[in-house]
This record gives C-alpha cells, sequence and structure tokens, in this order.
C-alpha cells in the first residue's frame, strides 16, 4: 500500500525567507508520481509541481522546486522567496502510474508567512 | 481554458437525504477523479471516471456512487446521508496518461444535519 507521510503540522517562515516543507512517502511500486498540492482557505486546490520517479533532474516550478531524494523516499517541497499569498495547506500526494488517476494524499502541512 | 467547474459550491441536507454532485472537466480531460475531505480523515480517494467508465474506486461504501457523461461531465450521488458524510467534496481532472496532472475544482461543501 501506499503512504505519504508530512511530519510538520504547521511551519512559520518569514517574508521573503525560504522554506522547506517535508515528505515521505512509501510504497513498493516502481513507477509512480509525486505532486504538491496549495490549498488556500478558500478550499481549492492548486497544483504546484510534479516529480517521476524516473527522472533524473529534481523538477522546478518559479519559486517552487522539489528535493527528490528516491533512496530515502522523501520528495521535500522547497519555497523560496516567501510571499505572503503562500499562507495556506500544502499537501504531498503520490500516485501509482500503472494504475489510473488515484492519488494519496498526506496529512498536509499548513504554513503561515510572517511579514 | 475553462478550469474544472463543481456545482453546487455549497449544499445542505439532513441526514436520510440524498445528494447529487456535479463536476464539469476542463476541456479534453476524459478522466475525472473524486476526493473526499474531511478534519478527521483527510483528504480520500472515492472513484475515478474515465471515458464513461470507472476506473478505480476507493474505499467507501455503496452509498457513494458516480457516473461520468459523454461529454466527460460526471456526477457523484450519496444516499442516504449520514453526519460522518459533512465533507468538502473535490473532482479532479486530467488528461489520458496515467502520468497527467490532475487539476482540481473548488470543491462542493456538503453539510449534513
Amino acid at each position: 500500500a501506499q503512504k505519504i507521510t508530512q511530519t510538520q503540522p504547521g511551519m512559520f517562515v518569514q517574508e521573503k525567507e525560504a522554506v522547506t516543507l517535508d515528505c515521505t512517502y512509501d510504497t513498493s511500486d516502481p513507477s509512480y508520481g509525486l505532486f504538491w498540492y496549495k490549498q488556500p482557505s478558500s478550499g481549492e486546490m492548486i497544483f504546484l509541481i510534479y516529480q517521476g520517479s524516473y527522472d533524473q533532474q529534481n523538477a522546478t516550478e518559479g519559486r517552487y522546486s522539489l528535493n527528490f531524494q528516491k533512496a530515502r523516499k522523501s520528495a521535500n517541497l522547497v519555497i523560496s522567496a516567501s510571499q505572503l499569498g503562500d499562507s495556506a495547506m500544502y499537501f504531498c500526494a503520490m500516485g501509482r502510474m500503472e494504475y489510473g488517476n488515484k492519488l494519496v494524499f498526506g496529512a498536509g502541512t499548513i504554513l503561515r508567512v510572517k511579514s | 481554458k475553462a478550469g474544472v467547474t463543481q456545482t453546487p459550491r455549497y449544499l445542505i441536507k439532513t441526514r436520510g437525504q440524498q445528494v447529487t454532485l456535479s463536476c464539469s472537466p476542463i476541456s479534453g480531460h476524459r478522466s475525472v477523479s473524486w476526493y473526499q475531505q474531511t478534519p478527521g480523515q483527510g483528504l480520500q480517494f472515492l472513484f475515478e471516471y474515465f471515458s464513461e467508465t470507472q476506473r478505480n474506486k476507493g474505499n467507501f461504501p455503496g452509498r457513494f456512487s458516480g457516473r461520468q457523461f459523454s461529454n466527460s461531465r460526471s456526477e457523484m450521488n450519496v444516499s442516504t446521508l449520514e453526519l460522518g458524510d459533512s465533507a468538502l467534496y473535490l473532482c479532479a481532472s486530467s488528461g489520458d496518461r496515467n502520468t497527467d496532472t490532475q487539476y482540481f475544482g473548488p470543491g462542493t461543501r456538503l453539510t449534513v444535519l
């Protein structure tokens, strides 16, 4: 069975600083994808970044980068130059690439950016 | 391109009633997945439809059902509502490949009294 663990229930970061949100996963599948989503208080899930299990390079999307360490089964999200609008809940999720679209989510991390 | 839309956005029902939620995917997307989000259980996968066929199913009772139409729009139905069904129901659409990203709608917040 697949499992995602996010050990940080809440994080604070100063505006303009970088922050790392932790995510570890467990799976026996050789082919999988890792996703990060942002959920503001409005409730909508916003896709941030994707990393495939066979990707050699760490994914980057603007201020977001994914620190993928396959041997350690970790997929941490790094947000650089934090902005007040980054305050939200962040979810790490995993999908089994051979079995259609079914994501398993972690419990999430609440990020608060301080001015 | 328009995003994923869900209707209604808010719904209040009483125990024992049934409810139908609707989801319109991004144009061209044939996969629609449904998730339930509650404070206690977090985000849980309900089911996925692809080309009008259920392709994946989560671990929910038979009171939860869904369907997909030929235009890829999807509905989910919950019968005999229970208090524990109060949740945010999120719909996500994606392209044909299993590696395609799922894009979520704004959700339907269901309250069962």
